[in-house]
């Protein structure tokens, strides 16, 4: 069956520090796999993508991910986290054989100072 | 580029009243148009794929009957919430394709909250 799992549903770092949130996915063909960002109330913002290419995909806000086909992973990183970063991350998968999109539960970041 | 907005971004109703939200592609045409159904600090579900032209396709557990859409345009999809009663009481999302450029990749409206009292 197609999935996302996001294993941590709540992180909390201290803005300047790194961070790094997981994402596995169960995908049968060929996976494109996107990170999003929601602020409260707002809809989700694109925050990378991989299709294809270089397994380290650079992002917008100082945000990348990488793909690992044998871990079945694609987790997003930022070295150095900003109090505005805090927000809920989605993980989702899609691929050639689909339109559709499957999210993974979320993960809440809150950022102390 | 590649903008989507939802029109309204809140509405309150009276329960067996109608809602309709729009979702417009500002900047690109969308053949293809989604809308979730997000519950307080869960996922995105979706609801619904819409084709412009052609009947929407909905997933399963997803009553049409209740949860009517309508692309009649390559800019614009619109859902009605037809009877609403308080357990449709939601956050609505929509997005968009570009069968241009970037096909494989969906844009977010900001979302319409519906309370539906």
């Amino acid at each position: 069956a197609q999935s996302v799992t996001q294993p941590d549903i709540h992180i909390t770092v201290s803005e300047g520090a790194s961070l790094e949130l997981r994402c596995n996915y169960s995908y049968g063909a060929t996976p494109y796999l996107f990170w999003y960002v929601q602020s409260p109330g707002q809809g989700l913002q694109l925050l990378l993508k991989y299709f294809s290419g270089d397994t380290l995909v650079q992002g917008i806000k100082g945000f990348e991910a990488e793909f690992k086909r044998s871990q079945s992973s694609f987790n997003l990183r930022k070295p150095s986290v900003h109090w505005s970063d805090a927000a809920e991350y989605f993980c989702a998968v899609g691929g050639t054989d689909t339109d559709k999109l499957i999210f993974g539960t979320g993960t809440r970041l809150q950022v102390f100072p | 580029g590649a903008v989507v907005s939802q029109h309204p971004s809140w509405v309150i109703c009276k329960s067996g009243t109608s809602v309709k939200i729009e979702c417009r592609s500002l900047d690109f045409q969308a053949t293809t148009m989604f809308w979730y159904r997000q519950f307080p600090k869960q996922s995105l579900m979706l609801m619904a794929t819409s084709n412009e032209g052609s009947k929407a396709t909905y997933e399963q557990g997803v009553e049409k009957d209740k949860f009517l859409i309508n692309h009649a345009s390559l800019t614009l999809s619109t859902l009605t919430v037809t009877s609403a009663h308080p357990e449709d009481s939601s956050f609505y999302i929509c997005s968009a394709r570009s069968p241009i450029q970037d096909t494989d990749t969906q844009y977010f409206g900001p979302g319409t909250r519906l309370t539906v009292l």
